[in-house]
């Protein structure tokens, strides 16, 4: 399968714990993204990264959060001290810089207890 | 700042019906408008994307077309099937500069084709 990649699917934790997510996108896709899905609602733009700079951040990504992409492959996703307003469905896209059509990945499901 | 509303917020049909839902964008300066569906739990399926210079796009049952000047998108789905059954998402992607990235998403209307 040459589809975007996410782990893990699940991740249950404890209020306070950190959690690392992985995102691995679209071989040759240079554009990844990742974005915040609650329920019931359409999902929010976290951040995006060129190759491996990350040229934009939401007001939405607090300081708990920090994503990285070294050698502009696959993406991390770092919540430190989880809340349980972090319990959401985190989504990754990548795109290729010509077409600008975003492709998803399955998404990692959040829960903090 | 862009803001997507999606019409209706469910919508529940007889098998073989044809559809329509609607989308409104506030700002109409959008490089595309991609629609998705989104099963129970999982990610995005990319159904159609329409640029900004484009009206419309179809593949197989779905037709969806584009009025910037207005701000509205609509999917048409025609003979409907109960495999049809998902949320479906659309969003705009922001004209901004050569930086073209931030998708900003409706709510999603959740449709139900009944057997």
């Amino acid at each position: 399968d040459t589809g975007v990649s996410q782990d893990p699917r699940h991740k249950i934790t404890k209020r306070g714990q950190n959690v690392t997510f992985r995102c691995d996108p679209i071989s040759e896709h240079n554009r990844l993204y990742w974005y915040r899905q609650t329920l019931g609602q359409g999902p929010e733009f976290l951040t995006y990264f060129q190759n491996e700079a990350q040229l934009e951040k939401s007001r939405l990504l607090s300081d708990r959060f920090s994503a990285e992409r070294p050698k502009g492959s696959f993406s991390t996703l770092e919540i430190q001290r989880t809340e349980q307003g972090d319990s959401a469905m985190y989504l990754c896209a990548s795109s290729f810089r010509g077409t600008s059509e975003q492709f998803f990945g399955p998404g990692t499901r959040l829960t903090v207890l | 700042k862009q803001e997507v509303t999606q019409i209706p917020a469910a919508l529940s049909v007889p098998e073989g019906e044809n559809l329509v839902l609607n989308c409104s964008f506030t700002d109409s300066a959008i490089y595309n408008l991609q629609w998705f569906r989104q099963d129970p739990g999982k990610g995005l399926t990319s159904l159609l994307l329409i640029q900004s210079s484009q009206r419309e796009q179809t593949s197989g049952r779905l037709n969806a077309s584009l009025d910037k000047s207005s701000g509205r998108s609509t999917l048409y789905i025609a003979a409907s099937q109960p495999g049809d059954s998902a949320t479906y998402l659309c969003a705009a992607l922001e004209a901004s500069g050569g930086s073209n990235y931030k998708l900003t998403f409706g709510k999603g209307t959740l449709l139900t084709v009944n057997p």
